[in-house]
C-alpha cells in the first residue's frame, strides 16, 4: 500500500527557534499533500493544503507566516514553524493521495510531536 | 462547511463482544475513509468506502451515501481494538482535504 513517511517523528525546541518538519510520500507521486495539527483528546485539524509548484492554501486562522509550506517535488512537502511558542506544541500530521489512483482515498504519515519549551 | 458527527463519543466493551460505531455526514461526499488511531497517534487506513459495504476480518463498514451516514462494525473485539476510531470525508470536489468527526474513543477490557 501507499506509504507516507514523516520526519522527525519528535522534536524539542526552545521558544523562538524554527522547525522544520518533513513529509514524504515513498512509493507514488502526489500532487496534493494535507497538513493537519492535533490536540491532545481532539480530532485532527486541517491546517493546509500544500500544492507542488505553487502556493499553499491555509485555512481560516493558520498564520501562513507563522506555518511555512513548501511542496518542492511530486513526493515532499516541508512545514516550518517559524519562531515557535509553548502554544504551537501539537501533533502535526501530513497526508497525500496518489495523483494515478482512480479514487480519492489519502494515506497519512505517522505523526511528528512538536515540544515549544 | 461539511458536518461530520460520530457516535457514540466513548464505548467501554469487555472482550469478545461486537459493536457499531456511526458516522453522519451533512453532505455528499467523494471520499469516506475510517481510521484507527493507534496510541504512537498513528491513522491506520481501515476502510475506503464512499458507498456500499466492505468487509475486513473482523471489521466491515457499510457507507449509505443517498442517507448520508456509514457504520463500522467491530465484531469479537479484542484488547488491541482499543483507541480513537475516525470517520473523516471529503468536499465533494476533487483533490480536496478530509474533514474528521470527533471520533470514538473504544476501550475494550479483558
Amino acid at each position: 500500500g501507499a506509504v507516507v513517511s514523516q520526519h522527525p517523528s519528535w522534536v524539542i525546541c526552545k521558544s523562538g527557534t524554527s522547525v522544520k518538519i518533513e513529509c514524504r510520500s515513498l512509493d507514488f507521486q502526489a500532487t496534493t499533500m494535507f497538513w493537519y495539527r492535533q490536540f491532545p483528546k481532539q480530532s485532527l485539524m486541517l491546517m493546509a493544503t500544500s500544492n507542488e509548484g505553487s502556493k499553499a492554501t491555509y485555512e481560516q486562522g493558520v498564520e501562513k507566516d507563522k506555518f511555512l509550506i513548501n511542496h518542492a517535488s511530486l513526493t515532499l512537502s516541508t512545514l516550518t514553524v517559524t519562531s515557535a511558542h509553548p502554544e504551537d506544541s501539537s501533533f502535526y500530521i501530513c497526508s497525500a493521495r496518489d495523483r494515478l489512483a482512480a479514487g480519492y482515498e489519502q494515506y497519512f504519515g505517522p505523526g511528528t510531536r512538536l515540544t515549544v519549551t | 462547511g461539511i458536518q461530520v458527527e460520530q457516535s457514540p463519543p466513548d464505548l467501554i466493551l469487555q472482550e469478545g463482544a461486537n459493536s457499531t460505531l456511526r458516522c453522519n455526514f451533512s453532505d455528499s461526499v467523494n471520499n469516506l475513509q475510517w481510521f484507527h488511531q493507534n496510541p504512537w497517534g498513528q491513522l491506520i487506513n481501515l476502510f475506503y468506502i464512499p458507498s456500499g459495504t466492505k468487509q475486513n476480518g473482523r471489521l466491515s463498514a457499510t457507507t449509505v451515501a443517498t442517507e448520508r451516514y456509514s457504520l463500522l462494525y467491530i465484531s469479537s473485539s479484542q484488547t488491541t481494538d482499543s483507541g480513537v476510531y475516525f470517520c473523516a470525508v471529503d468536499l465533494n470536489q476533487a483533490g480536496t482535504a478530509l474533514i474528521f468527526g470527533k471520533g470514538t474513543t473504544l476501550s475494550v477490557s479483558s
